[in-house]
């Protein structure tokens, strides 16, 4: 976990509120990704930046926004219209895109009550 | 289609036996494959990677995998199970292209029972 930062660690919402998670990273890392992980079905990516004021959807963007206006910062929103928020979130960094390897937060553990 | 599969969900063993949790992948090109090791409520541990050259591929805290390209498989091996080895393993493979996006498998289970 080391050099990732994610925070809060527990976050717990209201029906119809946004909510946003953050992550840090001090690796000097280009890239940053976002994913969700539900019980038995493995990581899934939200959302993935290769540098500095440019993203890209991943598998599952939808209800889900991103910014990268800083190269150590990568936060996610997690709006209203997510259908089923409750999950745990997991942030990345890699040097750049490519064949390097991923580096992962600690995550987050959104509830929706 | 890209896709990365774990069939065990719980692999079982003593301390002190070999353990190996299997992965298999499907992806065009050649494969970038990772191991990752998950302990309850943590973020994900890097464990090895497989790039190229040598298929038997050695990583963090005494593991290893061995690539092998026609069976399309990346096994994850130890040769003494710990208590402490006990957690959520993911097997993972870059997709095609250069986006460095990964594919993960749905996770083994690891019990090490002493």
């Amino acid at each position: 976990d080391g050099g990732i930062t994610q925070s809060p660690k527990y976050l717990f919402r209201k029906e119809g509120q946004n909510v946003t998670l953050s992550c840090e990273q001090n690796l000097n890392h280009d890239a940053m990704y976002w994913y969700r992980q539900d019980p038995g079905q493995g990581l899934r990516l939200i959302y993935y930046s290769q540098i500095v004021n440019d993203f890209q959807k991943g598998d599952i963007a939808e209800g889900y926004s991103v910014s990268r206006e800083k190269k150590e910062s990568f936060p996610l929103t997690v709006t209203s219209a997510q259908k089923n928020p409750t999950a745990f979130y997991l942030c990345a960094s890699s040097i750049s895109r490519g064949r390097d390897t991923q580096y992962f937060g600690p995550g987050t553990r959104l509830t929706v009550l | 289609a890209q896709s990365v599969a774990q069939p065990e969900d719980q692999v079982n063993v003593a301390e002190g036996n070999p353990l190996t949790v299997k992965c298999t992948y499907s992806v065009s090109g050649n494969p970038y494959l990772f191991w990752y090791v998950q302990y309850p409520n943590r973020g994900l541990q890097f464990l090895l990677k497989y790039i190229t050259g040598d298929n038997l591929v050695k990583g963090s805290y005494g593991f290893e995998a061995e690539f092998n390209k026609s069976q399309t498989s990346f096994h994850l091996k130890k040769p003494s199970a710990l208590v402490s080895d006990s957690a959520l393993y993911f097997c993972a493979v870059r997709r095609s292209g250069n986006t460095g996006k990964l594919i993960f498998g749905q996770g083994t289970t690891l019990q090490v029972k002493p």
